[in-house]
C-alpha cells in the first residue's frame, strides 16, 4: 500500500506570496490532518480533516487555511507568507479521526522556506 | 494543553536502558507514542489508551497512569537505530484535537 505523499517536498517562497501544499492520504484514510514543525516549537497542530470537514483547528492566525476533496487528498494555504513560516509542514493520514485512538502515517513533509 | 516530555534529550550507550516521559494537564484518553529520525517523517511506536489496552510495536514498551495523566516509554538494551527525537501525543476525554509533546532526543552511542 503506497503510503501518505506530499507535495511538492521542497519551496522557497517570498514574503507576501501565499503557497498551496497538497497531501495525498493512504488509500481507505479518510482523516488527514497538518502539522507545522519548527526547531523551536517542535509539532505543532495546525488542523484536522475528515470526510471533507474541519474538525479541529490549532492556534494558527487566518492565513493558514484548508480543504479535503471528496478522494480525501488535503490541501493547505497559507496566505501573505511571513519569515516564520518557514518550516516542515508535515501532513498525516489515519483511518478515523482524533478521539478514535488510531495511529498517524506521516507524509515525508513539505519544507518551505521563505525568504 | 501540550504535553510535557522530561528529559529533553539523553545519550545513552548502546545496551543501556532510558526511559522517557510524557505528562499532561488534562484528563486523557490515549497516549501516542512516535519516534522521529534526523530528516524523516514521525512513525508510529504505540498507543496506550485508558483502561489499559495497548496496540503498537512489539518491541517497544510502555506505560499510562491514568491517575497522574502520565505516560513513560521505555527502551531497553538500546541499540543504535534507537536514535531520534520521540514525540509523544494526546487524546483527550474531551474534545478531539491532538497535541504532541514537545519531544526528547535519544542518542545512542558506540
Amino acid at each position: 500500500k503506497a503510503g501518505v505523499t506530499q507535495t511538492p517536498r521542497y519551496l522557497i517562497k517570498t514574503r507576501g506570496q501565499q503557497v498551496t501544499l497538497s497531501c495525498s492520504p493512504i488509500s481507505g484514510h479518510r482523516s488527514v490532518s497538518w502539522y507545522q514543525q519548527t526547531p523551536g516549537q517542535g509539532l505543532q497542530f495546525l488542523f484536522e480533516y475528515f470526510s471533507e470537514t474541519q474538525r479541529n483547528k490549532g492556534n494558527f492566525p487566518g492565513r493558514f487555511s484548508g480543504r479535503q476533496f471528496s478522494n480525501s487528498r488535503s490541501e493547505m494555504n497559507v496566505s501573505t507568507l511571513e519569515l516564520g513560516d518557514s518550516a516542515l509542514y508535515l501532513c498525516a493520514s489515519s483511518l478515523a479521526p482524533s478521539g478514535a485512538a488510531y495511529e498517524q502515517y506521516f507524509g515525508p513533509g513539505t519544507r518551505l522556506t521563505v525568504t | 494543553q501540550q504535553p510535557v516530555q522530561s528529559p529533553q534529550a539523553v545519550i545513552l550507550r548502546e545496551g543501556e536502558d532510558a526511559v522517557i516521559n510524557c505528562s499532561s494537564s488534562k484528563a486523557l484518553y490515549s497516549v501516542h507514542w512516535y519516534r522521529q529520525k534526523h530528516g524523516e517523517a514521525p512513525v508510529f511506536l504505540m498507543i496506550l489508551l485508558k483502561g489499559g489496552e495497548q496496540k503498537g510495536h512489539e518491541k517497544i514498551s510502555a506505560s499510562f497512569n491514568e491517575k497522574k495523566q502520565q505516560s513513560s516509554l521505555y527502551l531497553t538494551a538500546s541499540q543504535l537505530s534507537y536514535s531520534g527525537t520521540y514525540f509523544c501525543g494526546t487524546e483527550m476525554n474531551t474534545g478531539n484535537q491532538f497535541y504532541f509533546g514537545t519531544g526528547t532526543s535519544l542518542t545512542v552511542i558506540p
